[in-house]
């Protein structure tokens, strides 16, 4: 069974400070998707890896993959307010296709 | 592109009674997933279709849980009858499979079921 793990599951911060969330899973995937979600609305995607070593960035989110470590982070740098929001990753085993979720990383940055 | 669209936005009803959420893909999409998400439970895939045939419906909890896809434009989730622990946010997402993002979902707004 697919495991998905996320650490910490709650963080707060504060605005300025660098900060990573990590995504464990058990079982080998060539394939990992990270996605927000704000209070009450649904989910955005946010990264989608594909391979191993993979390194994406947007603004001042980026995220990574190792596929041997089955890890990936999720880098947050100079954090702002609105970047509070659930974020989740999710992963896929090869030859199936549903996306399996961790339980979602609570951020909340304070000014 | 007007994204995955779900109905009802929200839906409040008693125990015993029959619930029907709805949901329209995106357009050209080939999968489309139902997922429940609660706070106990997380996100929770439900069932999938390809090309609107039921692939792997091991998420469904229990027989009072059925879901259909007559159309490429058109799934529903039924549950007959309700129970106050089917209370949930349903999403729909659909997919693409191929290249450049594979198998990356897009989600609708959801349904918000309270079952009293």
């Amino acid at each position: 069974e697919l495991k998905v793990e996320q650490n910490p599951l709650f963080l707060s911060m504060q605005e300025g400070k660098n900060y990573t969330i990590y995504c464990n899973y058990s079982t080998t995937s060539d394939r990992l998707y990270w996605y927000r979600q704000d209070p009450g609305k649904s989910l955005e995607s946010l990264f989608v890896l594909l391979s191993n070593g993979a390194v994406k960035q947007e603004g001042r989110l980026m995220a990574s993959l190792d596929t041997k470590a089955r890890l990936s982070t999720l880098h947050i740098t100079a954090a702002v307010h609105d970047l509070s929001a659930t974020y989740f990753c999710a992963v896929v085993i090869g030859g199936a296709d549903g996306l399996t979720f961790g339980k979602g990383t609570h951020l909340i940055i304070q000014p | 592109d007007a994204g995955v669209i779900q109905s009802p936005r929200h839906e409040v009803t008693e125990m015993g009674q029959e619930v029907t959420l709805r949901c329209k893909p995106i357009s050209g999409h080939d999968y489309l997933f139902w997922y429940r998400q609660t706070m106990m439970r997380g996100l929770e895939l439900l069932i999938y279709f390809n090309n609107n045939v039921p692939i792997d419906d091991s998420g469904m909890p229990e027989d009072r849980f059925s879901a259909k896809m007559p159309n490429a434009s058109f799934s529903t989730l039924k549950i007959q009858p309700s129970e106050p622990r089917d209370s949930a946010v349903y999403f729909c997402a659909s997919s693409l499979r191929e290249a450049p993002n594979t198998g990356e979902l897009f989600f609708g707004e959801g349904s918000r079921l309270t079952v009293l």
